[in-house]
């Protein structure tokens, strides 16, 4: 994959994780059209982070993004239950194609 | 609110086709970009076309690109994704998703799967 994610991280309630995703393309450095989503065992994806940081409507203040260089990274902080699931980052290309990420499996212990 | 929802999929023999549809509703979908995304067995993501509100541009992943063809309907707020040609490779849950640069609304997924 032209993104690369950690397979796994596990957290405890209450505590701050952070997931990384490093592209291996030129225009994912330079562009800001990074989204990670989230998707809950058995449900869809849904999106939780847009154009880097910015978080759509509805979504916690508990989840944000940033981005250096080739990494991007979604920051959740005060770990709940409900945020176990599989964390998708995907990036926008100036071939108007869209790439994912593998994936990271959240546990919260 | 935004809805999406997908059908036409199921399991068909190697080298058959499918329609997919996606009903939509709760948006203008004829100012929308309009992707699909698909899911393999192993959770990993793939996306497959976009097309844009007046089906005049329309892009392909190289891995579907000669054998999936997408349209959209917008008098009857719906997008399709006819296969072609398929494969084993093929087999995953379809999403549909509105708008292509940020797919921010996804359906709820349909099954494909390709098997002898």
């Amino acid at each position: 994959s032209a993104l690369t994610q950690p397979a796994s991280l596990s957290g405890s309630p209450g505590e701050s994780i952070t997931i990384s995703c490093t592209g291996a393309t030129h225009d994912f450095s330079i562009h800001n059209y990074v989204s990670w989503y989230f998707q809950p065992p058995a449900r869809a994806p849904q999106l939780v982070i847009y154009d880097v940081s910015f978080r759509p409507s509805g979504v916690s203040s508990r989840f944000s993004g940033s981005k250096s260089g080739v990494t991007a990274s979604l920051t959740i902080s005060g770990l709940r239950t409900e945020d176990e699931g599989t964390y998708f980052c995907s990036s926008y290309t100036d071939s108007d194609t869209l790439l994912f990420g593998g994936g990271t499996t959240l546990t919260v212990l | 609110q935004v809805q999406l929802v997908e059908s036409g999929g199921g399991s068909v023999r190697p080298g058959g086709s499918l329609k997919l549809s996606c009903a939509a509703s709760g948006f203008p979908f004829n100012t929308y970009f309009m992707t699909w995304i698909r899911q393999t067995p192993g959770k990993r993501l793939e996306w497959i076309a976009n097309i844009n509100p007046s089906a005049s541009s329309i892009f392909y992943s190289e891995s579907v690109k000669g054998r999936f063809t997408i349209s959209r309907d917008n008098t009857k707020n719906s997008l399709f994704l006819q296969m072609n040609s398929l494969t084993a490779e093929d087999t995953a849950i379809y999403y549909c998703a509105r708008d292509s640069t940020v797919p921010q609304d996804w359906g709820q997924g349909i099954l494909v799967s390709v098997s002898s």
